[in-house]
């Protein structure tokens, strides 16, 4: 079946542009999360979706990231007035942790390489 | 607060020269431990899943055992395809959110 899928591939900004990135989840599977990878470095988590319950946004680095998603499925992650120091690979993930018979285990999608330029 | 440490940073082994990669952890109780595989320009692929101490799980050359401290990925006679950063997670057994710690992998080079 298809897996989670994000757009665009490559995204490369000027300082203080606006991007949006957006993911799109397994079908079915009730979690979103949002991390950040930059080069050589671990996983960051930034925000979390579950279900119709409000987002965990504790890991988002300042409020120039939001993210929104849309109907339980689509999200989007949008980053205001872009600063070098965003350049990184986003990566989106979904899972199933709150099904009946669900699992916990995270399925990625391939990122998002932002450049900051 | 959580912690995953995974180690070493970096491994280098020969094709065939078998290991184990490590990932200890401190949780406020262990719903699961994660083992993923991310290759260079993707995204992280899931490996297993460890629910308790004791525990063990294989698939091909690979195999991850959980005790109450720390989970072991072991390599057997790696091949050059398994070169990868092997990431570790864990999720904890509190409350209602779920979202895993990871650790900072082991990035894994096997020279043919």
């Amino acid at each position: 079946g298809a897996g989670v899928s994000q757009s665009p591939s490559n995204k490369v900004t000027e300082k203080g542009k606006d991007v949006e990135l957006r993911c799109d989840p397994i079908s079915g599977h009730t979690a979103l999360y949002w991390y950040r990878q930059s080069l050589g470095q671990g996983l960051e988590f930034l925000i979390y979706f579950q279900g119709n319950s409000a987002p965990d946004k504790s890991g988002l680095p300042s409020d120039r990231f939001s993210a929104e998603r849309t109907g339980g499925s689509v999200s989007t992650l949008t980053i205001q007035r872009t600063q070098q120091e965003d350049s990184a690979v986003y990566l989106c993930a979904s899972s199933t942790p709150s099904l009946a018979g669900g699992t916990y285990e995270q399925y990625f999608g391939p990122g998002t390489r932002l450049t900051v330029t | 607060e959580d912690q995953v440490t995974q180690s070493p940073e970096a491994l280098r082994l020969q094709e065939g020269e078998s290991s184990s990669l490590n990932c200890s952890y401190t949780v406020s109780g262990l719903r699961g431990l994660f083992w993923y595989r991310q290759d260079p320009g993707k995204g992280p692929e899931f490996l297993f899943t460890l629910y308790s101490a004791g525990e063990e799980k294989e698939k091909e050359r690979l195999k991850a055992t959980l005790t109450k401290k720390e989970s072991f990925l072991h390599i057997t006679a790696p091949k050059p395809e398994d070169s990868a950063t092997y990431l570790c997670a864990v999720l904890p057994q509190v409350g209602g959110s779920y979202i895993p710690t990871f650790g900072r992998g082991t990035s894994l080079i096997v020279h043919p």
